[in-house]
């Protein structure tokens, strides 16, 4: 499957913790974008890369950084975890450096923080 | 402010029944517009753009720019269309806003 993939799937851990999500973008894709979906507010962005350089930043908190490595693969690191902080993040990658091509999302890592 | 409105949480509907979920835009540039959707179990996967012009599996949405609006509409819905939907805004500066997101659910 050539299509973004994201590991892992579920993650539960406490608070205070820190966890790191991995993605691995589309075959051809430069750009990486994280999201995080919560009950009630949809999906909100927190960054994207393109060919490992940050290009935007959306509502992400000090204690969430990422990085997008050479191979393109970009990781995010959740820190000092909070229960606020369980929520579906997904990983989504396009061709070029804006998003007005589509976004290809991977089937994102299911957060639990207890 | 840029945003993205879905009124609507849930949206249930008969089977064969038209069906509109509504999406209005918040943005001061000129907007691309983009439905995306969410099958059960499947990962979230674009359904349509505006400046596609195009009916994909019997959706249409058209941008009216006066009401800031971009519902998707379909005549008859079917059981198959039951997924969650987003509504999203291209806004330049590489960034994608999305909505709250509406299932539909479509009843036999």
């Amino acid at each position: 499957d050539s299509g973004v993939t994201q590991t892992p799937k579920h993650l539960i851990t406490a608070t205070g913790q820190r966890v790191t999500l991995r993605c691995s973008p589309r075959s051809g894709d430069l750009s990486v974008y994280w999201y995080q979906q919560s009950l009630d507010q949809g999906l909100q962005f927190l960054i994207q890369y393109y060919n490992g350089e940050e290009r935007a930043k959306g509502n992400i908190l000090e204690r969430f950084s990422a990085q997008q490595f050479p191979d393109l693969h970009s990781e995010l690191n959740l820190s000092s975890l909070e229960l606020g902080d369980s929520a579906l993040y997904f990983c989504a990658s396009s061709v070029s450096v804006t998003d007005e091509s589509p976004l290809h999302f991977g089937n994102g890592t299911r957060l639990t923080v207890t | 402010a840029q945003r993205v409105t879905q009124p609507e949480k849930l949206l249930s509907v008969f089977k064969g029944a038209p069906v509109e979920l509504k999406c209005n835009y918040s943005y001061s540039g000129s907007p691309e517009l983009f439905w995306y959707v969410q099958y059960s179990r499947q990962r979230l996967q674009l359904l349509l753009r505006h400046i596609s012009r195009e009916s994909i599996k019997g959706f249409t949405a058209d941008l009216n720019k006066g009401e800031t609006s971009f519902h998707l509409k379909k005549p008859f819905a079917q059981e198959e269309d039951s997924a969650m939907y987003y509504c999203a805004l291209y806004t330049g500066g590489f960034k994608t806003i999305f909505g709250a997101g509406t299932r539909l659910f479509v009843k036999a």
